[in-house]
């Protein structure tokens, strides 16, 4: 199956910094990618939807200004979380399609803020 | 409103049992699909099964089945011959419509699955 890598797959910050996570289709061009986030015990939660070249579509009470999502390319989208606060300490996780597939998961990235 | 409900916050199984996931959903769009995905606790999501609303059999995939009852708006999982390797998160999961229509891949709860030895 289709191959999507999602860097890091852990990250530690400070409360105030900010993170980027990497999201990569190895094998195929994505030209959609969703970005979910799950708290402990939750399901996931879906927070946008990118398409290469275009701004993203945030869910319903997600702050676009808190996380930035850039889709540059047809094989990676960015993910940056701004001002990190310990609130927003969670699973982020990955998913792209080309269209003509199901789309595939990235492995996540747990993030903690401190 | 919840369009994809599943009631079982937590499942015990005997391994080599089989077991079912429940998992009901809500939607008006004629064109839909309804997955099961398993997430260990790494945390990685694992595809397992796919149904189409317009196809008329009910998936299989190795142990996993699905039991598609579209008038009653059910898409439950069946696991076979539990193994202990089956102990999981499992998410039921529905899209509206294609990609190239805007749908969206949204997950129910989950069910934790717990198999005994």
């Amino acid at each position: 199956g289709a191959v999507v890598s999602q860097h890091p797959s852990w990250v530690i910050c400070k409360s105030g910094t900010s993170v980027k996570i990497e999201c990569r289709s190895l094998d195929f061009q994505a030209t959609t990618m969703f970005w979910y986030r799950q708290f402990p015990k939750q399901s996931l939660m879906l927070m946008a939807t990118s398409n290469e070249g275009s701004k993203a579509t945030y869910e319903q009470g997600v702050e676009k200004d808190k996380f930035l999502i850039n889709h540059a390319s047809l094989t990676l989208s960015t993910l940056t979380v701004t001002s990190a606060h310990p609130e927003d300490s969670s699973f982020y996780i990955c998913s792209a399609t080309d269209m003509n597939t199901e789309a595939f998961f990235g492995q996540g990235t747990r993030l903690t803020v401190v | 409103a919840q369009k994809i409900t599943q009631t079982q916050p937590g499942m015990f199984v005997q391994e080599k049992e089989a077991v079912t996931l429940d998992c009901t959903y809500d939607t008006s769009d004629p064109s839909y699909g309804l997955f099961w995905y398993k997430q260990p606790s790494s945390g990685e999501m694992i595809f397992l099964i796919y149904q189409g609303s317009y196809d008329q059999q009910n998936a299989t995939e190795g142990r996993y089945s699905l039991n598609f009852q579209k008038a009653r708006k059910s898409a439950n999982l069946v696991i076979s011959a539990s193994q202990l390797g089956d102990s999981a998160m499992y998410f039921c999961a529905m899209r509206e419509g294609t990609y190239n229509q805007g749908g969206k891949l949204i997950f129910g709860q989950g069910t934790e699955l717990s198999v005994k030895p």
